[in-house]
């Protein structure tokens, strides 16, 4: 099984600040990585797939990078409504998470 | 607009069974591979199964495998989740979503979730 690990499980940043979450993977991926927002109470929403291709209607302040097994995930100026949780998932063997990362205001 | 609507869920004793639907509109629900996704509470998400467009293919997480059927009916638009032995540590909101085009593993679209209790 190849494990997601996102640390740390949570960042502090004041609205308009740069936020970057990290995700590595346990071997490679090549690029069969996605990225999910979780808010409170809702359901997952896809933000990125193909490790850098934003999902229908994603804000262009969301970009992905990476390869292999070190992904980015950015957000370039936080907005009081990215404050939530973030989830990386691969594709490449099965299909799993990590364990999120909560973007938290500081 | 695409729509996961699930329904099915409760409160259960350990060991017993429980049925999720999920009820799909909005899209040609015969095209998309669909899969089932577990948040327990507190917790992250937990791809739980997924079955092929034309039901040929289903896989599961290790966890419950034997225990956990999925399945679809393409004349209805509905995929299923059938929980036999269920057990405390599948106490979790269950999310059904669509599998992206093509890639069929990532997820585009996901319903509101049901909750599922598995206590005595």
């Amino acid at each position: 099984e190849i494990v997601l690990t996102q640390s740390p499980a949570t960042l502090s940043f004041s609205p308009g600040e740069r936020a970057t979450l990290s995700c590595r993977a346990s071997q490679s991926v090549s690029t069969d990585l996605a990225w999910y927002q979780q808010k409170p109470g809702q359901a997952p929403r896809l933000l990125i797939y193909d490790a850098s291709i934003r999902g229908t209607g994603i804000p262009a302040r969301f970009s992905g990078s990476g390869s292999g097994t070190d992904f980015t995930l950015t957000i370039s100026s936080l907005e009081p409504e990215d404050f939530a949780v973030y989830y990386c998932q691969q594709r490449s063997n099965g299909l799993t998470f990590g364990g999120g990362t909560k973007v938290e205001i500081k | 607009q695409v729509q996961l609507v699930e329904s099915g869920g409760g409160v259960v004793q350990p060991g017993r069974s429980l049925r999720l639907s999920c009820a799909a509109s909005g899209f040609i629900f015969s095209n998309y591979a669909m899969h089932w996704v577990r948040q327990a509470p507190g917790k992250g998400l937990q791809w739980v199964a997924v079955i092929s467009y034309d039901d040929s293919n289903k896989f599961y997480l290790g966890a419950v495998k034997g225990r956990f059927t999925i399945s679809r009916d393409n004349s209805n638009n509905t995929m299923y989740l059938q929980m036999k032995s269920l057990r405390a540590e599948d106490t979790a909101i269950y999310y059904c979503a669509r599998g992206q085009y093509g890639s069929g593993s990532f997820l585009d679209y996901w319903g509101q979730g049901s909750p599922v209790t598995v206590s005595s």
